[in-house]
């Protein structure tokens, strides 16, 4: 079935430093959705990506959706420690008559005050 | 209520024991889904509802496995014979569409945590 697969699987950054991870697909994907997870917690809705090269932002966080429609990148400027947490992304599986949400594995993001 | 409700947050069960999660939607959510969390890993597609219909259910990983969700509202994930591998945290999601060619975004509860020793 439909893979995203997620880079890296972990990262420990210095608060104020950058962060991206990487998510791709061997397939053509109708969409791209990206969520949070923390600690503890359960996965929260980020964004949806649709259109082929759309760039949104909030706030410090840039998501891309690349133009072939294969990958997809979150990015985060200057990370808090607010920002720890899991990242997954997650790829729609069209079927008949609904679709279903498929996850990456995601990457946990640790940051040091 | 306010969000997607599951109930009990913590389970621990003998292996061999049956089990019941419960899971409260968002009202008039139309789509559910459910999903099962290991350790370390993303979440794993295990079966969807559309209203009380069950459209999907090739994400069950066995016939212990069995999912319900008879009036188009509340739903019960039920493991019988429970095994060790089964441990793992199981997250009900809703959505207020059907989800046609682009999904709407999954509200997520806050899961069951089932421990099987």
């Amino acid at each position: 079935g439909q893979q995203v697969m997620q880079i890296p699987q972990y990262q420990h950054v210095q608060e104020g430093e950058d962060f991206t991870t990487y998510c791709n697909s061997s397939t053509t994907l109708s969409n791209i959705q990206w969520y949070k997870q923390r600690p503890g917690g359960h996965p929260v809705f980020l964004i949806q990506l649709v259109k082929s090269g759309e760039v949104k932002k909030q706030k410090r966080l840039t998501f891309q959706f690349g133009e072939a429609k294969k990958n997809s990148s979150l990015h985060i400027t200057a990370t808090q420690t607010t920002d720890v947490g899991t990242y997954f992304c997650a790829a729609t599986r069209l079927n008949s008559g609904y679709s279903t949400l498929t996850f990456g594995k995601g990457t946990m993001l640790l940051v040091s005050p | 209520g306010a969000g997607v409700s599951q109930s009990p947050r913590y389970k621990v069960a003998k292996r061999g024991q049956d089990v019941a999660l419960r899971c409260d939607p968002i009202s008039g959510h139309v789509s559910l889904f459910w999903y099962q969390q290991a350790l370390g890993q993303g979440p794993e597609f295990l079966t969807y509802f559309q209203n009380e219909a069950q459209l999907d259910k090739s994400g069950l990983p066995s016939d212990r496995f069995f999912a319900e969700r008879p009036e188009g509202s509340v739903s019960t994930l039920k493991i019988q014979r429970t095994q060790q591998e089964d441990s793992a945290v199981y997250l009900c999601a809703s959505s207020p569409t059907r989800g046609g060619s682009t999904n709407e975004k999954l509200f997520f509860g806050s899961g069951t945590q089932l421990s099987v020793l």
